[in-house]
């Protein structure tokens, strides 16, 4: 079964408001979550790295203010489209990896992803 | 810049046939290559992955070919099947950080009875 869980599975919000996105580690706790966004038939592009109990990582041209991450604990990690719009209309998936083993030996999961529609 | 390059975009290919999704790149920081694949409105699933000290690597009906001198990598789905029809995805990840995942563009597979 799937081992991160994603909340909700798909949004529509209004242009303006702001929608919250939880990303939650199953079975284990994970220090660091990843926050994707996915346009329609394109790759996924990393947006950010959420640390439990410091600010988040952000790549660049990713707007901070615009997206606010919050690594509540070690098992959730929050993304929030603050006054959202359509063009950021898309596909947000979360990461983490299970602390086994270590590196690349522990499998990335990934969550099945929320689709925010903004009109 | 896009710093894993993949192809075809799209692939479709007969049941039973072969499907090769190549992919290369350019930075030799990456040292680790793994394939996910994702289905409509799912999240991505490691499918398999190798090191650049490992020229083929196989996984039942699974196999990447990596050529480290010429930057480039391989996925081979033998006796490719209907519910092999997904998108797919090469990635990198830098022997530094390999949370950091970059993913190619992607491959649409579709495969026909």
């Amino acid at each position: 079964g799937a081992v991160v869980s994603q909340h909700p599975s798909w949004v529509i919000c209004k242009s303006g408001t702001s929608v919250k996105i939880e990303c939650r580690s199953l079975d284990f706790q994970a220090t660091t979550m990843f926050w994707y966004r996915q346009f329609p038939k394109q790759s996924l592009m990393l947006m950010a790295t959420s640390n439990e109990g410091s600010k988040a990582t952000y790549e660049q041209g990713v707007e901070k203010d615009k997206f606010l991450i919050n690594h509540a604990s070690l098992t959730l990690s929050t993304l929030t489209v603050t006054s959202a719009h359509p063009e950021d209309s898309s596909f947000y998936i979360c990461s983490a990896r299970s602390p086994t083993g270590g590196g690349e030996n522990s499998p990335l999961h990934f969550g099945n992803g929320t689709r925010l529609t903004v009109t | 810049q896009q710093q894993v390059k993949q192809s075809p975009q799209s692939l479709i290919v007969q049941k039973g046939g072969i499907s090769i999704i190549n992919c290369a790149y350019e930075n030799t920081a990456f040292d680790y290559f793994p394939w996910y694949q994702q289905f409509p409105g799912k999240g991505p699933a490691l499918l398999i992955a190798i090191r650049p000290d490992v020229s083929e690597k196989k996984e039942g009906r699974f196999t990447i070919s990596f050529n480290k001198s010429a930057k480039q990598f391989s996925l081979h789905i033998m006796d490719s099947q209907p519910g092999d029809s997904a998108s797919y995805f090469c990635a990198a990840s830098p022997g530094t950080s390999y949370d950091k995942v970059i993913f190619g563009p992607g491959t649409s597979l579709s495969v026909i009875p």
